[in-house]
């Protein structure tokens, strides 16, 4: 019951901004868009999430647009260690907050 | 590190066997999420727990599938008389039960059923 489409993948450069998006055309007001990532054996860890203003924490930073129907996360300096796979995931807050993840986009950053 | 402990991090097991996983959460953490996920998929929701409750369980949790959390703290996966079509990689979540708090999730324990 995935609600976001993302690439299924994109290289991005070592030391450049990559902008990873998201289209979320059927979001509801209740609903916050959340950021994950999976590296390799690894569980998914936590990025950022938002409702509709900008925000910005040490990792990254998420931008939604206004009309709330899509956003990008933006890794200022992607560095090698930011290949994962990132999941863009809406979330309604209240009940059981559960994720409901979809297939997410494979990032490989490139020496 | 505080953070989500899981237990065996990898297991084999034979057909028809049964299975015990253990998810330690972070401590102060009343929610517990049990996830499954395939290869080259997202992780899919199997169940979860407010304390010692469990609220809520996916179709996907067979009667096979059972989990508990006793005592409100860990938690246990058993799957009884395992298949091939268990082989998969079980995640372990825990958060505070506040709203916009985040699922932090553990590192997995992949199990292999030959």
């Amino acid at each position: 019951d995935a609600k976001t489409t993302q690439p299924t993948s994109m290289d991005c450069a070592e030391g450049r901004a990559a902008n990873l998006p998201c289209n979320h055309s059927t979001i509801s007001g209740n609903e916050y868009v959340y950021w994950y990532r999976q590296i390799h054996s690894q569980g998914p860890q936590y990025i950022i999430h938002g409702l509709k203003n900008n925000e910005t924490n040490e990792m990254a930073s998420l931008i939604i647009t206004e009309d709330r129907k899509s956003s990008t996360l933006i890794l200022p300096h992607a560095t090698l260690r930011d290949t994962a796979v990132y999941y863009c995931i809406v979330r309604v807050v209240g009940g059981n907050n559960r994720l409901a993840f979809g297939k997410g986009n494979q990032v490989v950053v490139i020496p | 590190d505080t953070g989500v402990s899981q237990n065996p991090r990898h297991k084999i097991t034979k057909r028809g066997q049964n299975v015990t996983f253990r998810c330690d959460p972070i401590s102060e953490h009343n929610r517990l999420y049990w996830y499954r996920q395939t290869l080259g998929q997202g992780p899919e929701f199997l169940t979860y727990f407010q304390n010692e409750a469990q609220l809520e369980k996916s179709r996907l949790l067979s009667d096979r599938f059972s989990a508990e959390r006793p005592k409100g703290s860990f938690s246990t996966l058993e799957i009884q008389r395992t298949e091939q079509g268990d082989s998969a990689m079980y995640l372990c979540a825990s958060s505070l039960y506040e709203g916009l708090e985040p699922l932090h999730f553990g590192n997995g324990t992949r199990l292999t059923v030959t």
